[in-house]
């Protein structure tokens, strides 16, 4: 099974600032079935992107997704106050669903 | 508008047996792959059951195999988790969410989630 590692666990930054997100699998990721989810308290998550690097409709261009294989990446230019919350990449390259465990994102 | 509408959550005895629904609308329901995702309080998010268009073909993660079924009722646009031998650590809240597709197994929707808490 695979596993998905994401880093770091918590990233302090103030709005304006650039955020780089990591995620790792265990094995290769066949065909790039990698998603990002954006998810604030108490509401449900949201998707981002969807294979590794497509946004989802209605996602702010501020939002990227790079990586293939193994490591994969979500960037987000210019924070937005809307933007700290935590995010979370899952895999759908094997019938095994898998999701990370999450990188939240604070305000500095 | 896509809307996912989950009930049935509730607090439940360990052991005890439990039916999640959750109706859609807005999209044509029968169309699309339908999933459950569940996140423990103050927990990351992990994916529980998934379901075909028809209702043919469904996966579950290992956790759940042989407790929970997930199943379809494509005439009423409901969609439905079984949950029995209910165990403390099931606790959490449960999201139902549209697949893209059964091949591409993400979700661009999802419903706003029901609490089910298993305890004594």
């Amino acid at each position: 099974e695979i596993v998905l590692t994401q880093s770091p666990g918590t990233l302090s930054l103030s709005p304006g600032e650039g955020a780089a997100l990591s995620c790792r699998a265990s094995q290769s990721i066949s065909s790039n079935c990698l998603a990002w989810y954006q998810q604030k308290p108490g509401q449900a998550p949201r998707l981002l992107i969807y294979d590794a690097s497509s946004r989802a409709p209605g996602i702010s261009d501020r939002f990227s997704g790079t990586g293939s294989g193994t490591d994969f990446t979500l960037t987000v230019s210019r924070l937005e106050p809307e933007d700290f919350a935590v995010y979370y990449c899952q895999q759908y390259g094997t019938s095994a669903v898998i999701f990370g465990g999450g990188t939240k994102v604070e305000i500095k | 508008e896509v809307q996912l509408l989950e009930s049935g959550g509730g607090l439940v005895q360990p052991g005890g047996s439990l039916r999640l629904s959750c109706v859609g609308s807005g999209f044509p329901f029968s169309y699309y792959a339908m999933t459950w995702v569940r996140q423990a309080p103050g927990r990351g998010l992990e994916w529980v059951a998934g379901i075909s268009a028809s209702g043919a073909n469904t996966l579950y993660a290992d956790s759940v195999k042989g407790r929970f079924t997930i199943s379809r009722d494509n005439s009423n646009n409901t969609l439905f988790l079984h949950m029995n031998s209910l165990r403390v650590e099931d606790t959490a809240v449960f999201y139902c969410a549209k697949v893209a597709d059964w091949l591409q197994f993400f979700f661009p929707f999802w419903g706003q989630g029901a609490l089910v808490t298993v305890s004594s």
